[in-house]
């Protein structure tokens, strides 16, 4: 079983909506990504979180919000999202921001509308 | 930015049989995981492999972090070995940036 969770693991939403994903890893992890991956492709970084403090932004447009509320809480908040932001998005963590090996959660398949 | 290929693209092979996936990157890296993801889509940890050689259980997989590449092996394969085999590293330039390379779809027959 993953140790890195993902809510919700469907969401369908319209252009107008506002939504958000969350993941959470009891690891005790202190870097906390998000990665996006489009069908047939491999997964793409979005942003990396270091003890709760944004260190990489992947030139991610402004209608996708990252939040770190705490060291084990991630959250994308998604407004007036295009359709071509349909896609699987995956949450990982690992022991710090660095080399070390990271762990995937099961993803949040976004539909918009 | 540091290159990462995988080969084969595809795969397709009869239960019990053996195959050999290759990664080659570009730059040295401070890390290499191979994953497998199911179609489901979540992505399994198979190998945390900067370096070296590991085993678990039908699966093994080796870096040659000096020649640039690894190479992830199954033996005697299952249906449930199914899926799309992503190698992904970090260079020291990258750090926390894991970069995927385009993944070799396995297709596994009874």
């Amino acid at each position: 079983d993953t140790e890195v969770t993902q809510t919700p693991k469907h969401l369908v939403m319209g252009m107008t909506n506002k939504k958000s994903l969350k993941c959470e890893q009891h690891m005790g992890h202190r870097a906390m990504y998000w990665y996006k991956q489009k069908a047939k492709k491999p997964p793409e970084l979005m942003f990396v979180y270091s003890y709760e403090k944004l260190s990489i932004n992947e030139s991610v447009p402004s209608r996708f919000s990252p939040e770190c509320p705490n060291s084990s809480l991630l959250n994308l908040h998604l407004h007036a999202l295009q359709p071509e932001d349909s896609a699987l998005y995956l949450c990982a963590s690992s022991q710090e921001r660095g080399p070390g090996e990271l762990f995937f959660g099961e993803g949040s398949r976004l539909t918009v509308l | 930015g540091i290159q990462v290929e995988q080969s084969p693209p595809d795969l397709i092979l009869q239960e019990g049989a053996n195959s050999t996936l290759r990664c080659n990157f570009s730059d040295s890296v401070n890390n290499l995981q191979w994953f497998h993801q199911n179609p489901w889509g979540q992505l399994i940890n198979l190998f945390y492999i900067p370096s070296g050689t590991k085993q678990n259980g039908r699966l093994s997989a080796t870096t040659v972090a000096t020649e640039r590449y690894s190479l992830l092996y199954i033996s005697s394969s299952q249906t449930t070995d199914s899926g799309v085999y992503f190698c992904a590293v970090v260079t020291t330039d990258s750090w926390g940036k894991l970069q995927f390379g385009a993944g070799t779809q396995v297709v596994v027959t009874p």
